[in-house]
Parts: structure tokens; sequence; C-alpha cells
């Protein structure tokens, strides 16, 4: 069964600072992998995506994530933290082999953003 | 844009009663689905369906129940309502993809609060 961890609960980052959310995933072969972001009292947006190609995904907002087989890792980065950018941000890892098209998701991380 | 609305933002039920909480996404998507969102938990699917009057359990179905008769339309039941399920509630939508990843858009949720 894949799984999804995101290790930090809670980020700290003074505006302007970068960011680095680090998520790990357990599952046999290449997943697909996702970032979304939820602001307080939203619903779940689409950060960026990831299933082939170049390990570099660059995605909306400014926010790009690195998939590395080897570590088993898909963290997410931005050089440049915005105060809009505090929310809550999640990892989620699908199946390529079918699986109902459902995908699973890490606890989350909650960013707080100093100004 | 892919949209997909829930019937209230906002709900506040007693326990023992009958909750229906109403999905619609306007994209023509096969598949949708219902998860409940608490903190330190993540998203846990509840229920999915994969076409009208089709359904599969997700990972915490117990004391949910589900009603899909049509394409655009997904609808969460709880029987008896109870105050452990006090949570946010996501539904979301999805195409069905042999190949890809099969990135879920989501509704606003719905916060229950049953007294």
């Amino acid at each position: 069964a894949q799984s999804v961890t995101q290790p930090d609960i809670h980020i700290t980052v003074s505006e302007g600072a970068s960011l680095e959310l680090r998520c790990n995933y357990s599952y046999g072969a290449t997943p697909y992998l996702f970032w979304y972001v939820q602001s307080p009292g939203q619903g779940l947006q689409l950060l960026l995506k990831y299933f082939s190609g170049d390990t570099l995904v660059q995605g909306i907002k400014g926010f790009e994530a690195e998939f590395k087989r080897s570590q088993s890792s898909f963290n997410l980065r931005k050089p440049s933290v915005h105060w809009s950018d505090a929310a809550e941000y999640f990892c989620a890892v699908g199946s390529p082999l079918g699986g109902g098209n459902k995908l699973t998701f890490g606890t989350g991380t909650q960013l707080k953003v100093e100004l | 844009d892919v949209k997909v609305t829930q019937s209230s933002r906002y709900l506040v039920k007693r326990t023992g009663e009958k909750v229906f909480l109403e999905c619609v996404q306007d994209m023509d998507h096969e598949n949708m689905f219902w998860y409940r969102q608490d903190p330190g938990l993540g998203l846990r699917l509840i229920y999915f369906s994969y076409d009208v009057k089709m359904k599969e359990k997700g990972d915490i179905p117990e004391g949910y129940s589900v009603s899909r008769e049509k394409k655009e339309r997904f609808s969460l039941i709880l029987e008896s309502a109870s105050t452990n399920q006090t949570s946010m509630y996501l539904c979301a939508s999805s195409l069905v993809r042999t190949s890809g990843p099969r990135e879920q858009y989501f509704g606003p949720g719905t916060r229950l609060t049953v007294t």
C-alpha cells in the first residue's frame, strides 16, 4: 500500500526567506506525486504534480518540487516566501497502476510566515 | 476552470439527526470523492464513486453512506450523526485516466458540528 509522510507538522519562516517542506513516500515504483495548498477555511488547491520526465517540477505561485527516487522524496521549495503563503500544505501520492484513481494524502505541514 | 461546490460551508446538527452533505461538479468528471479532515490526521477518504450509482468504501466508511444518482452530484449521508463526526468534510472530483496523473479538484469544504 502507498503511504506519505510529512515529518514537519509546523514550520515558521520569515517573509523573504527560503522554504523547503519535506515529503517522503512509500511505493514500489514511481508514483504520481502532488502538492496541494489549503488556505484557512478553504478547499485544497493543486500547486504542482509529477509523473515522469524532468525531476524538477515548476508549479503555481512560484513553488517548485524535486523528485528524488533514491530518497523516496518529493520536497516542495520556494526561494522567497511571501506572507500570503501562510497555509497548510499537503503532499499526496497516487498509483500509476490504477487503484481507482485514488490519492493518499500526508498529514499536512502548517506554514506560518513571520513579517 | 473546474468548479466543485458544496451545499453548505457551515452546518450545526444535533446528535441522532440524519445529515445530508451535497457536492456538485461542473466538469463532467467520472470520479467523485468524500474526505474528512481532522487536525493532525490529514485527509481521510470516506467513500468514492467512479460512475453513477457506483461506489466504493474508503478508509473510514463507518457511520456514513453515499448516493450518486447523477454524474455531477455526490451526496454524503450521516445516518445518525454523532459528536465524533464533527469535522471538516471535503468533496473532490477527477477524470478517469488510464495514464498520467489523476489530480483531484476540491470544493471549499463543509464544517459540520454535531452537538
